[in-house]
């Protein structure tokens, strides 16, 4: 079975100070992980992907297989980064690979 | 690109009433999916499917959910009956789902919020 947690329902930081969004998954292959996130009243769209090991809007995030993580990371946060965030795993099921989620993180950034 | 399609928007029922979603997928996408996301929580899968053919619904209560893609374009979703704990917004997603099936970007659209009372 696959799983992904997210441990903090709810992440206020304040304009310019780190980010961090923790994310843990459990699943016995080898899994590819993804960051997906919601603005207000938008779509759910895809962030960034461990494969392309690249920084979408200054976040990046690094595959820790020995930890299981996949935490979000930003140097400096912004107002407009403010959003519900999702952490998504990639395995194999049923013989398809499913997308599971996380349960999601609100981060909310204080001007 | 136009992008996922999804109607209605919103949809209020009685429980043990029937209700259905519609879903047209981006233009070329192979890979559909179906997720259900209850207030508070993430989106779960209820059924994938690639091209016209369903490869997951281990996850979808086969008792009242159904759902089929027409010609491996659009899809549709029904519950009958529905259940107070339906309650939640229904999200289609599509993919190219090339390569095997491993996973590509999905795209998602607005999704369906329903209440049911």
């Amino acid at each position: 079975a696959q799983r992904v947690t997210q441990p903090e329902k709810l992440l206020s930081v304040f304009k310019g100070a780190p980010v961090e969004l923790k994310c843990n998954y459990s699943y016995s292959g080898s899994p590819e992980l993804f960051w997906y996130v919601q603005y207000s009243r938008q779509r759910l769209q895809l962030l960034l992907r461990h494969i392309s090991r690249e920084s979408i809007k200054g976040f990046t995030a690094d595959l820790n297989k020995g930890e299981t993580s996949f935490h979000l990371k930003k140097p400096f946060a912004q107002e407009e980064d403010s959003a519900m965030y999702y952490c998504a795993l990639s395995g194999s099921g049923a013989g398809s690979y499913q997308l599971t989620f996380g349960k999601g993180t609100k981060l909310s950034v204080i001007p | 690109e136009a992008g996922v399609a999804q109607s209605p928007r919103y949809k209020i029922i009685e429980k043990r009433q029937s209700v259905a979603f519609w879903c047209n997928p981006i233009s070329g996408h192979a890979t559909l999916y179906w997720y259900q996301q209850i207030l508070g929580q993430g989106p779960k899968l209820l059924i994938q499917f690639q091209n016209n053919g369903v490869v997951d619904d281990s996850q979808l209560p086969k008792d009242r959910f159904s759902a089929e893609r027409l010609k491996g374009v659009d899809s549709t979703l029904k519950i009958q009956p529905a259940k107070l704990e339906d309650s939640a917004v229904y999200l289609c997603a599509s993919s190219l789902g090339t390569g095997g099936f491993r996973h590509t970007e999905a795209f998602f659209g607005q999704g369906t919020r329903l209440t049911v009372v």
